[in-house]
């Protein structure tokens, strides 16, 4: 069965410390990858996605995530944390592979960036 | 730029009651997906449409309906509201092209309430 894990329902850091957010993943075929933020009392927000290509990727606000393809992993990753990373955030996968191409979601880590 | 625009944001039902969610968005997006967001379950997509006049079904349709007239809105309706059915709802679309359509732009959301 095709699925996203993401093993920490909350990560906390301190402000200007390297943060990473978690995720594994179990599909068929070669993965798309994507992580989404959604801040308090709003919708998700595209932050990057994995296609194909580079293992680091570069998204908004300064993150990165990196693709592991023998750990099935796509962990978040930002050089400097800020509270206003504060947030939810949440990791899906695409399978690129038979019939079914809708987004699998994990069900989202909490990040709290203390000052 | 509106993006996707939900309506309305707040609504309280009593069980029985029928309610419709309105999702707009104005970037010509061939996609859209209704969600809802619960607690520990992350997002659970109900329907989705893949373009004027389709709809189908997704994780969690049972109790829903939808209907995708124009291009530009996609409906949510609820026919007999049930307190299962509490919860964040959250529109998205996404374009139509192939490396882009798993890239969604959500609304803000509609947090319901069934007494």
């Amino acid at each position: 069965a095709q699925s996203v894990a993401q093993p920490e329902d909350q990560v906390n850091v301190a402000e200007g410390n390297p943060l990473t957010v978690k995720c594994t993943y179990s599909v068929s075929g070669n993965p798309y990858l994507f992580w989404y933020v959604q801040y308090p009392n709003r919708g998700l927000q595209f932050l990057l996605k994995y296609i194909t290509g580079d293992n680091l990727v570069k998204g908004s606000y300064g993150f990165e995530a990196e693709f592991n393809k023998s750990q099935t992993s796509f962990h978040l990753k930002k050089p400097s944390a800020l509270v206003s990373d504060s947030a939810l955030y949440f990791c899906a996968v695409r399978a690129n592979a038979g019939n079914n191409r809708k987004l699998i979601w994990g069900l989202g880590t909490s990040l709290a960036v203390n000052p | 730029n509106a993006g996707v625009t939900q309506t309305p944001k707040f609504r309280v039902l009593k069980t029985g009651q029928s309610m419709t969610l309105l999702c707009a968005q104005d970037m010509n997006h061939e996609y859209m997906y209704w969600y809802r967001q619960d607690p520990g379950m992350g997002l659970r997509l109900i329907h989705y449409s893949v373009g004027e006049g389709t709809t189908a079904k997704g994780e969690v349709p049972d109790g829903y309906n939808v209907s995708r007239l124009k291009k530009q809105n996609f409906l949510l309706g609820l026919e007999s509201a049930a307190p299962s059915q509490t919860s964040v709802y959250f529109c998205a679309s996404s374009p139509g092209t192939l490396l882009a359509k798993n890239i969604q732009y959500f609304g803000a959301g509609t947090r319901l309430s069934v007494l």
